[in-house]
């Protein structure tokens, strides 16, 4: 069965800090990928990053960065210099085969960011 | 990014009359549409996947006949809440797969809001 678990319901920080969201996910695959989307307030769900099951490489763009640890099933997301704009519930998702032999995301319950001025 | 619009943004109805919501790509041929429902807090739950030019594939306890599915193109896919009661009040966000290399990557539509009085 495929799960993604974000533990942290809602996370609040002041401008400038550093914040990492975790992500931990299950799969039988050994082909799958990972997702991070971020959802403002007006309810569009923005694409971050993708990031296949063979490359763990973190990556950095910008004031976001991400660390995959296969050994731990863990995608984690870090914001540094966190601003105001950057407040928004944060969705990890993974992709991968399901019980009827197609593709499709299943996405965490979601860590909501609330960065104050 | 990959654009995908959703229309009406938002819709407003009495019980009992049915409502389409239209997913379209805009600079990309999808042959694969997936439709999202998201209640308030909560994260997104996959009701169906839509293929172009076949029959949709519907997730486990959601009704075909109650959420009817077309994707008569391979830029648009349309669903429609039949006989809409109040409990059908949700966040509906549809998606297109990118068709580039197996990435599995989806880009989403900035979502309908339904309401049904």
């Amino acid at each position: 069965a495929q799960k993604v678990t974000q533990a942290q319901t809602e996370i609040s920080v002041v401008e400038k800090e550093d914040v990492t969201l975790d992500c931990v996910y299950e799969t039988r695959d050994t082909t799958y990928y990972l997702f991070w989307y971020k959802q403002p307030p007006s309810g569009e769900l923005v694409f971050l990053i993708r990031r296949n099951s063979f490359d763990e490489q973190n990556e950095i763009s910008g004031r976001y960065s991400w660390n995959f640890q296969k050994s731990t099933s863990s995608f984690n997301f870090t914001i540094t210099a966190s601003q105001v704009v950057d407040s928004a519930v944060y969705f990890c998702a993974l992709s991968e085969t399901m019980d009827t032999g197609r593709r499709a995301l299943t996405f965490g319950s979601g860590t909501r960011l609330q960065v104050q001025p | 990014g990959a654009v995908v619009s959703q229309h009406p943004s938002r819709v407003i109805c009495k019980s009992g009359t049915s409502v389409k919501i239209e997913c379209r790509s805009l600079d990309f041929q999808a042959t694969t549409m997936f439709w999202y429902r998201q209640f308030p807090k909560q994260s997104l739950m996959l009701m169906a996947t839509s293929n172009e030019g076949s029959k949709a594939t519907y997730e486990q306890g959601v009704e075909k006949d109650k959420f009817l599915i077309n994707h008569a193109s391979l830029t648009l896919s349309t669903l429609t809440v039949t006989s809409a009661h109040p409990e059908d009040s949700s966040f509906y966000i549809c998606s297109a797969r990118f068709p580039s290399g197996g990435t599995d990557t989806q880009y989403f539509g900035p979502g309908t809001r339904l309401t049904v009085l």
